[in-house]
């Protein structure tokens, strides 16, 4: 099993609240991802970082920032959530090179 | 073309049928694919890794043809557990070129029926 974690699994908030959504792992990966999964749908690269202090858009533009100060540890953040902004938020990792990601248990945000 | 597209799906089989999906991918220089499996509200997990021809692993065999540009993962025997969403997955570059990321393709939905 895969060491990376998300938190809150679940999340109900109003409109207007700033959110951070947590992502760790424990198993030293340089690269982590940020994806948006509606329910039934793909899944789209939001962010993405292959070390500290390295942070890239993704192909989905996201009102969301990321920021990468520690290896382990790639947060997620919204300013001021909107019901658009209702969906999975899936977090992985993987080492340098041509490797395979490990995914993280996802947060299923709700924005009311 | 897309930078990978898989078959739309779904696909409906009986328990104990062969099924096989299809993937093809844009950038001829990939050098290594992935097969996953997303279960319903879960997260993906790696089912095959794909370096060279082919993997086999028990009732999964991932096959990969460089020169049309496609992997193919086929499923033997198949099992209800095997119901699942299969998500094909190319490492492209990034923008400036420097590192790569993930690239999944849409999925495609099995069902296996009793």
């Amino acid at each position: 099993e895969a060491d990376i974690y998300q938190t809150p699994r679940y999340l109900v908030i109003g409109t207007g609240k700033k959110i951070t959504l947590e992502c760790s792992q424990t198993m030293g990966h340089d690269k982590m991802y940020w994806y948006q999964q509606d329910p039934g749908m793909e899944l789209h690269l939001i962010h993405y970082s292959y070390g500290v202090n390295s942070t890239e858009k993704g192909d989905l533009s996201s009102e969301s920032t990321v920021s990468r100060i520690r290896t382990e540890h790639f947060p997620l953040t919204l300013e001021s959530a909107r019901p658009s902004h209702t969906s999975q938020y899936l977090c992985a990792s993987a080492i340098q090179g041509l490797t395979e990601a490990f995914f993280g248990q996802g947060t299923r945000l709700t924005v009311v | 073309r897309k930078e990978v597209e898989q078959d739309p799906g779904p696909f409906n089989v009986p328990e104990g049928a062969t099924v096989a999906f299809n993937c093809t991918y844009s950038n001829s220089a990939s050098q290594s694919f992935f097969w996953y499996r997303q279960d319903c509200r879960k997260e993906p997990k790696l089912l095959m890794s794909v370096y060279s021809s082919g993997n086999e692993d028990g009732r999964f065999t991932a096959q990969l043809n460089r020169a049309s540009q496609y992997i193919s993962l086929l499923i033997r025997d198949s099992k209800l557990s095997d119901s699942a969403t299969y998500l094909c997955v190319v490492p492209s570059r990034n923008s400036g070129g420097s590192n790569y990321k993930l690239t999944f393709g849409k999925g495609t939905l099995l069902t296996v029926n009793p």
